[in-house]
């Protein structure tokens, strides 16, 4: 398989659930990205890690927690969301290690994203 | 903050007619790329330019980069409904320390009806 994949696409949860997203790129990108994107606002980048190390935090609320346990697996941790956390969350990966400006030549590769519904 | 701010927002055409969808901005950018995101799918990379009042085409589609690297467009000629989707531009400035983030715009939602 090849790409960035996204489990699960659509997600219901109540506000005292916890869930988890999983990403999962097989094209050997050193960098990987979570970003929100919601209706009517620009995509909003969450977390970045580089070579699994988590080099920005985007000043994201405690409730999405993100894990990078190797270069090619990326975990969105879910708990006590809000209704308006509701969103599609993309997760991205890139070539060259993020910040860089090889990262922005080759592009990002994203997944087709969770649809993330909170009651 | 580096803002993009993308016109028209909303986009209706029919089959076969020509467009172009703009992105603009008070910043200059090191790059900028162009993505299109079909319903129920990620963004997918058209093209990145770089260099001031740099053209490219793909196909049928034709991306222009301002001369100050402030702003950009995108040419469909002959729209076909499989050019619908929402085009979005993203801009990378230096954000100091070589330290180049991607910002997004919030799109054209382009519809060619056949």
């Amino acid at each position: 398989e090849t790409g960035v994949t996204q489990t699960p696409r659509h997600l219901v949860m109540g506000m005292t659930n916890k869930k988890s997203l999983k990403c999962e790129q097989h094209l050997g990108h050193n960098a990987m990205y979570w970003y929100k994107q919601s209706a009517k606002k620009p995509l909003e980048l969450m977390f970045v890690y580089n070579f699994k190390e988590q080099t920005e935090n985007n000043s994201v609320p405690s409730r999405f927690s993100p894990e990078c346990p190797n270069s090619s697996h990326l975990f969105l941790h879910l708990h006590t969301l809000q209704p308006e956390d509701s969103a599609l969350y993309l997760c991205a990966s890139s070539q060259a290690g993020a910040g860089t400006m090889e990262s922005l030549w080759y592009g990002y590769t994203f997944g087709s994203g969770t649809r993330l519904t909170v009651v | 903050t580096q803002l993009l701010e993308q016109s028209p927002q909303f986009l209706s055409i029919q089959e076969g007619e020509n467009l172009t969808v703009y992105c603009n901005s008070s910043s200059v950018f090191s790059s900028l790329q162009w993505y299109r995101q079909e319903p129920g799918e990620g963004p997918v990379l058209l093209v990145t330019v770089v260099t001031g009042g740099e053209v490219k085409k793909l196909k049928r589609l034709t991306f222009q980069f301002g001369d100050a690297r402030k702003d950009s467009s995108l040419h469909i000629t002959a729209a076909q409904p499989g050019d619908t989707g929402l085009y979005l531009c993203a801009g990378a400035a230096d954000s100091g320390g070589s330290n180049y983030k991607l910002t997004f715009g919030k799109g054209t939602l382009l519809t060619v009806n056949p």
